[in-house]
């Protein structure tokens, strides 16, 4: 089975400085991985995915993780936060199980950036 | 906007009751997936179901139900509500069961409180 577990349920940094937000997955087959985010009162959106291409991903919003089978990791990281990007960010697993192909996700980091 | 509608965005009913929640895909899209989001929780993934037929179950109780019709729109029934059901509920769509790179295109939620 697949599973992801985030590092840190709440993180915080100050305006220009980078973000790193951590997260590690378990997975018997070669995983998809992606990252979304969620902000106040809105559904989750797409940050990026990894789909076993290029280790280094890049999304929207200045945001990139990078893809480390020996650490299992799929850290994401932006080198200077924005007060916009305060948010909810979820990691997340592609399930291979009984030919479903949900997402399964990570308990989620709150993101607070200050000024 | 994703393009996957859902409503109603919010619901009070009572412990006992029973709701039905409404989703529309992204035109195209033939899967559709509900998942529950909790603080204790976090985002779990309910049911999937492509183009008419169950595809695959996850955390979903026997008090839940779902289908999706012929024109793709699901619905997911909920009855003998308890105050634990209490939580935000999304629908997601992708174009296909189990091809493709797996990315979900996430509705903006239907909020629910048992009151």
């Amino acid at each position: 089975a697949q599973s992801v577990t985030q590092l840190g349920s709440h993180v915080s940094v100050s305006e220009g400085a980078l973000v790193l937000l951590r997260c590690n997955y378990s997975s018997s087959v070669p995983p998809y991985l992606f990252w979304y985010v969620q902000y106040p009162n809105q559904g989750l959106q797409l940050l990026l995915k990894y789909t076993s291409a290029a280790t280094l991903v890049k999304g929207i919003n200045g945001f990139e993780a990078e893809f480390k089978k020996s650490e299992t990791s799929f850290h994401l990281t932006k080198p200077s936060a924005h007060m916009s990007d305060a948010a909810e960010y979820f990691c997340a697993v592609r399930s291979f199980n009984q030919a479903g192909t949900a997402l399964i996700f990570g308990k989620g980091t709150t993101l607070s950036v200050s000024s | 906007d994703s393009g996957v509608t859902q409503t109603p965005k919010h619901l009070i009913t009572a412990t006992g009751q029973r709701v039905t929640l409404r989703c529309s895909p992204r035109s195209g899209d033939l899967s559709v997936y509900w998942y529950q989001q909790s603080l204790d929780q976090g985002l779990q993934f309910l049911i999937q179901y492509y183009n008419g037929e169950e595809r695959a179950k996850g955390n979903i109780l026997e008090r839940f139900s779902a289908q999706q019709f012929p024109d793709l729109h699901s619905e997911l029934n909920l009855s003998s509500l308890e105050l634990g059901d209490s939580a935000l509920y999304f629908c997601a769509s992708s174009p296909r069961g189990a091809g493709g790179t797996g990315e979900l295109f996430f509705g903006e939620g239907s909020r629910l409180t048992v009151l």
